[in-house]
């Protein structure tokens, strides 16, 4: 499968406690991106990191969230101390290059849902 | 002036039927024009997009118009089948990859 992959699909988090979504770009594609679904809602950007950089986190919320591309291995979004307004989908896209606002592929989704 | 609005909500449409989801953006920097597909527990696909500099793309069944003066474009969907049934999102860029989506469109062929 040479698709976004994303994992875990789906996530059960108390509030207070830490969530970790992983994201695998598409094979060949250094540019990943963070998007958030709120039900009933379109996706939100949240973040755009390249290889051990964060190009643009205008989206993340400035507490909690944090996002990290490093040099080996997948995209990690971490949330810090969930609440209940953090549960949603959040989808990892990935491109092939730079500034491209065609080219996104998204995973299928991480799920998160806060007791 | 980020936003896209798109209408309508939900949508149900007769089997070979033309469905047809409208969208509208205040953004006149937006360059990028794009439709996703998502079904039910899966990420959104991409469908069909436009840049500014034509007023129609058409792509199988799929079509986006695109009028640049009124700021809006839609998706028309020829020929409507069950398995077309998803929810419909639009979105817009400006040249780079933070896209604004619109809310999304249900909608529901049926036989």
């Amino acid at each position: 499968n040479a698709g976004v992959m994303q994992n875990p699909r789906h996530l059960v988090r108390r509030r207070g406690q830490e969530a970790r979504l992983r994201c695998s770009p598409m094979k060949g594609h250094s540019h990943v991106y963070w998007y958030r679904q709120l039900p009933e809602e379109g996706l939100k950007f949240m973040v755009y990191l390249q290889k051990e950089n964060i190009i643009d986190e205008s989206g993340m919320p400035k507490e909690r969230f944090s996002a990290e591309f490093p040099k080996e291995g997948p995209s990690i979004l971490r949330i810090q101390q969930v609440v209940r307004g953090d549960s949603a989908a959040y989808f990892c896209a990935s491109s092939l290059r730079q500034g491209s606002s065609g080219e996104l592929f998204f995973g299928e989704g991480s799920r998160l849902t806060v007791l | 002036q980020q936003q896209v609005k798109q209408s309508p909500q939900s949508l149900i449409v007769q089997k070979g039927g033309i469905s047809i989801i409208n969208c509208a953006y205040e953004n006149t920097a937006f360059d990028y024009f794009p439709w996703y597909q998502q079904f039910p527990g899966k990420g959104p696909a991409l469908l069909i997009a436009i840049r500014p500099d034509v007023s129609e793309k058409k792509e199988g069944r799929f079509t986006i118009s695109f009028n640049k003066s009124a700021k809006q474009f839609s998706l028309h969907i020829m020929d409507s089948q069950p398995g077309d049934s998803a929810t419909y999102f639009c979105a817009a860029g400006a040249g780079s990859y933070q896209l604004t989506f619109g809310k999304g469109t249900k909608l529901s062929v049926i036989p």
